[in-house]
């Protein structure tokens, strides 16, 4: 099993859409989690960090179920400039605490 | 606040020749510093770490080498750079510690013909 397992996507959703993006992560003793946006050929950035009661940050929410050991990403009312990909990020419990993993990443196209 | 350089920020290398790229991360003290490489089309993976000068862990063996001669100062290096090497080289810093969020450099986009 992968250590961080996205959809690879790609989504194509219209504009004001919601779309949810899942994630799976094999460490359960795991403890720090993320979502990062990366837009082609550029730097990945923060985009949030996950806590375990969920968070939000304007028409982003992340959810994080620790029993099932999956992070959730919901965009709501989707704009042109969400189009990029997301990455699920897990630190590495055991290969030195400050290492993470990054998943592959879920492509997202927002369309006109 | 901080801020990280990479530089150059393409390169086009033969076959053979030695690579150098650089990092350095501006407003922040310590920092645990990382390489990644990230070839088309696939996910980030974690070349190097560091937690301190001329503390150096490497997470893939490989013809790279990596090195942090200032707090602050960390460079990826090749003697001789194969095909396989090229793709999209990325610096990253967090504070020391835990795995606290990563912010990454804008990278280099290597092509070793």
């Amino acid at each position: 099993r992968k250590e961080v397992e996205q959809d690879p996507g790609p989504f194509n959703v219209p504009e004001g859409a919601t779309v949810a993006f899942n994630c799976t992560y094999s460490n359960s003793a795991s403890q720090s989690f993320f979502w990062y946006r990366q837009d082609c050929r550029k730097e990945p950035k923060l985009l949030m960090s996950v806590y375990s009661s969920g968070n939000e940050d304007g028409r982003f929410t992340a959810q994080l179920n620790r029993a099932s050991q999956y992070i959730s990403l919901l965009i709501r009312d989707s704009k042109l400039s969400d189009s990029a990909t997301y990455l699920c990020v897990v630190n590495s419990p055991g290969a030195g605490s400050y290492q993470l993993t990054f998943g592959k990443g879920t492509k997202l196209s927002v369309i006109p | 606040s901080q801020t990280i350089h990479q530089w150059p920020a393409t390169l086009v290398q033969p076959v053979g020749s030695p690579l150098s790229l650089e990092c350095t991360v501006e407003g922040t003290s310590n920092p645990n510093l990382y390489w990644y490489r990230q070839a088309a089309g696939r996910g980030l993976q974690l070349l190097f770490y560091s937690v301190g000068i001329g503390q150096i862990s490497s997470e893939v063996p490989q013809n790279l080498s990596a090195s942090r001669p200032q707090d602050r100062q960390f460079i990826l290096s090749s003697k001789k750079l194969l095909l396989s090497d090229s793709g999209f080289y990325l610096c990253a810093w967090s504070v020391s510690g835990f795995a606290y969020e990563q912010y990454f450099g804008p990278g280099t986009r290597l092509t070793v013909t």
